[in-house]
């Protein structure tokens, strides 16, 4: 148990749905970021946030919006995504931007 | 821009065999290097990293990594391997001015270790 919790940890949905990810750290860690892995592709940074605010959209589609409530909570709210969104999604915190992360075990999406 | 090449995608050994994974990174600055490990239905976790001093680096479950940083490389080492350490590894590496890091990961290396 890493401290990092994702839900759901499988989704599957259709191309005209909307879904949201959910990430929950009890770290009291000050940063929190979403990671894409695809199958044979490096972990890709998708977002970064520090101390509630974005700093980082690492020219993401406008399909994938992200929500950072308060400093324990992440979303990513997925509306309209295509097939080749299908990924692993990974959610870290750290205690500061650019420190040691530590992730969850991810979300295993599937795009029909 | 940073960047970490892992050159073996899969590697399949057998028990008490000798593992050494490669990485090789870009970047001209200092870096911090990291090793994650991700077992079967499991989250990533972290093995072990370097940050600064000895080169060699002890990480848990008897893994070991080598800096060289005449080489950028930071190999992962285990003198004898178990069944359960079949899993995904991932090399990363921190780098970038100070408040404005990068955490860049390798493409991972799927181990399979045959009982």
């Amino acid at each position: 148990e890493t401290g990092v919790t994702q839900t759901p940890r499988h989704l599957v949905m259709g191309m005209t749905n909307k879904k949201s990810l959910k990430c929950e750290q009890h770290l009291g860690h000050n940063a929190m970021y979403w990671y894409k892995q695809s199958a044979k592709k490096p972990l890709e940074l998708m977002f970064v946030y520090s101390l509630e605010e974005r700093v980082e959209n690492n020219s993401v589609p406008s399909r994938f919006s992200p929500e950072c409530p308060n400093s324990s909570h992440l979303f990513l709210h997925l509306h309209t995504l295509q097939p080749e969104d299908s990924a692993l999604y990974l959610c870290a915190s750290s205690r500061e931007e650019g420190t040691e992360a530590f992730f969850g075990q991810g979300t295993r999406l599937t795009v029909v | 821009a940073q960047s970490v090449s892992q050159h073996n995608h899969h590697v399949i050994l057998s028990e008490a065999a000798s593992l050494e994974l490669g990485c090789n990174y870009s970047y001209g600055g200092t870096v911090n290097l990291f090793w994650y490990v991700q077992y079967p239905g499991q989250h990533l976790q972290l093995l072990l990293k370097y940050f600064s001093g000895d080169p060699l680096v002890k990480g848990i479950k008897g893994f070991e990594a080598e800096f060289i940083k005449s080489k950028f490389s930071f190999n992962l080492r285990k003198p004898s391997v178990q069944w359960s350490d079949t899993a995904e590894y991932f090399c990363a590496v921190l780098g970038g001015h100070f408040g404005n890091e990068k955490l860049t990961f390798g493409t991972g290396t799927r181990l399979t270790i045959i009982p």
